[in-house]
C-alpha cells in the first residue's frame, strides 16, 4: 500500500494562525522522515527533518511531531504568512541505512492574507 | 539559489529526438539522485549515484540513461520518449554516508519537459 499517506488535501488558514499539516506513514522501519515546501515553479526546499528516535522537533516557526505508535507525521506551522503558501511534502526514508526518500502526494496550504 | 543548478528550465522535444538534463551541485555532497515528478502523483525515485557508482536504478525504461562523471555533475539522457514522460525532472543532492546516516536531500528546481 502507500507508504506516504497524503491524499492531496488541500488547507486554508488565516494569516497569523497556526497551521497543521498531517501525514499518515505505513512502514514502521522507517526511521528518518523529512518535510518539504514546494512553490510554483521550484523544486522542493527542505523544512525539516526528523529520526525515529524522536518524538518532536523544533525549528524556527515550525515543529515536526512524530507518533511512532500510530504511524503518523505532522508539520505545524505557527504564525502562518503569505509565503507560506506551497504544497507540502512529507517523506520517509522506508530502507533504514538507506538514503532512498519516498514522498506523499502532498498538501497544499493557502494563507488567506 | 538552491545550491543545485538544473538546465535547461523548459525542453520540448520529439518523440524521435535525443537531449540531456544536466544537474549541477555546489554543496559538496557526494550522492545524486534523479527524480520525476508528474501532476498528481507522488515524486517519483529513479537513479541514485553515491560517490559516482549507480547505487539505484528504479526500474526506469532505458529511454532514460543516466550519467555521473564526478560528484558534483549528473545527467541524464532522453532518447526515444513517450508523451507520458512528460513531467518535471528533479535532481538533488545529499552528503551520503555509512549505514545509519540519513541526510536530507536538496534538489534543483528541476527540468520541465514536454514530449510531442
Amino acid at each position: 500500500g502507500e507508504s506516504v499517506g497524503l491524499h492531496l488535501p488541500t488547507l486554508s488558514v488565516q494569516e497569523g494562525d497556526n497551521s497543521i499539516i498531517n501525514c499518515a506513514y505505513s512502514n514502521s522501519a522507517s526511521d528518518y522522515f523529512i518535510w518539504y515546501k514546494q512553490e510554483s515553479g521550484k523544486g522542493p526546499q527542505f523544512i525539516i527533518d526528523i529520526r525515529s528516535n524522536m518524538d518532536k522537533r523544533q525549528g524556527q516557526r515550525v515543529t515536526v511531531l512524530l507518533n511512532k505508535t500510530v504511524k503518523h507525521l505532522s508539520l505545524q506551522i505557527a504564525a502562518t504568512q503569505p509565503g507560506d503558501s506551497a504544497v507540502y511534502f512529507c517523506a520517509e526514508n522506508i530502507i533504514p541505512g538507506a538514503n532512498n526518500l519516498f514522498f506523499g502526494t502532498g498538501t497544499r496550504l493557502t494563507v488567506i492574507p | 539559489e538552491t545550491g543545485v543548478t538544473q538546465t535547461p528550465r523548459h525542453l520540448v522535444m520529439g518523440m524521435t529526438n535525443k537531449k540531456s538534463l544536466k544537474c549541477e551541485q555546489h554543496l559538496g555532497h557526494n550522492a545524486m539522485y534523479w527524480y520525476k515528478q508528474s501532476a498528481k502523483k507522488p515524486l517519483e525515485l529513479m537513479f541514485v549515484y553515491s560517490l559516482e557508482e549507480r547505487v539505484e536504478n528504479n526500474s526506469v525504461p532505458s529511454r532514460f540513461s543516466p550519467e555521473c562523471p564526478n560528484s558534483s555533475h549528473l545527467f541524464l539522457h532522453l532518447h526515444t520518449l513517450q508523451p507520458e514522460d512528460s513531467a518535471l525532472y528533479l535532481c538533488a543532492s545529499s552528503q551520503g554516508g555509512g549505514a545509519s546516516y540519513n541526510s536530507p536531500l536538496h534538489f534543483g528546481n528541476g527540468t520541465r519537459l514536454t514530449v510531442t
